[in-house]
């Protein structure tokens, strides 16, 4: 149970482009949705929490005309990387919160600017 | 502000070797979880702590959270090439945002066979 999935696993844009990963929770509703960034042999850096039917709460620094989240529905949330440039490049990194305090993880979205 | 300090960043050991990492905060936490990452996929969901004074095993990790709900630390026993990868501290707070996990910084462990 508690599986998080992530789509698509890896991709290649151009520079300019806008290109849009989804978060689903596949066996329970998440109330809750995380976004994360991380880079290499890095933690994981916060960027928004996403609640279903409500507007997305970003962190200090996250540009949300930047990153669109859209959180349509108790297992669904989308981000989208809105013009993307290299310094956009990344591991995105969903999560699904069931109860009060346990996340489980996506395995990632791996993106690459050109 | 890191609200978590994990230490140490890097350890490179032998296969058979211990190990313990740990993970402090100047504020009590409400709990606390340890993940394991490998590389190119999301972190794995290890343990939950939510007691002061809690040990938790899983094989050959020992888990534990101090008794004033300020520290924790992992604690691999014979570690094996198959325990490398990156170990996350993440804990939460009451009075922050619901849900809302606070990471370490992170350890990179490699086990050299």
């Amino acid at each position: 149970g508690a599986v998080v999935s992530q789509h698509p696993s890896w991709v290649i844009c151009k520079s300019g482009t806008s290109v849009k990963i989804e978060c689903r929770s596949l066996d329970f509703q998440a109330t809750t949705m995380f976004w994360y960034r991380q880079f290499p042999k890095q933690s994981l850096m916060l960027m928004a929490t996403s609640n279903e039917g409500s507007k997305a709460t970003y962190e200090q620094g996250v540009e949300k005309d930047k990153f669109l989240i859209n959180h349509a529905s108790l297992t669904l949330s989308t981000l989208t990387v809105t013009s993307a440039h290299p310094e956009d490049s990344s591991f995105y990194i969903c999560s699904a919160q069931t109860g009060w305090e346990t996340q489980y993880f996506g395995p990632g979205t791996r993106l690459l600017v050109l | 502000t890191q609200l978590l300090e994990q230490s140490p960043q890097f350890l490179s050991i032998q296969e058979g070797e211990n190990l313990t990492v740990y993970c402090n905060s100047s504020s009590v936490f409400s709990s606390l979880q340890w993940y394991r990452q490998e590389p190119g996929e999301g972190p794995v969901l290890l343990v939950t702590v939510v007691t002061g004074g809690e040990v938790k095993k899983l094989k050959r990790l020992t888990f534990q959270f101090g008794d004033a709900r300020k520290d924790s630390s992992l604690h691999i026993t014979a570690a094996q090439p198959g325990d490398t990868g990156l170990y996350l501290c993440a804990a939460s707070y009451r009075g922050s945002t619901l849900g809302r996990l606070y990471f370490g910084r992170g350890t990179q462990l490699t086990v050299w066979p």
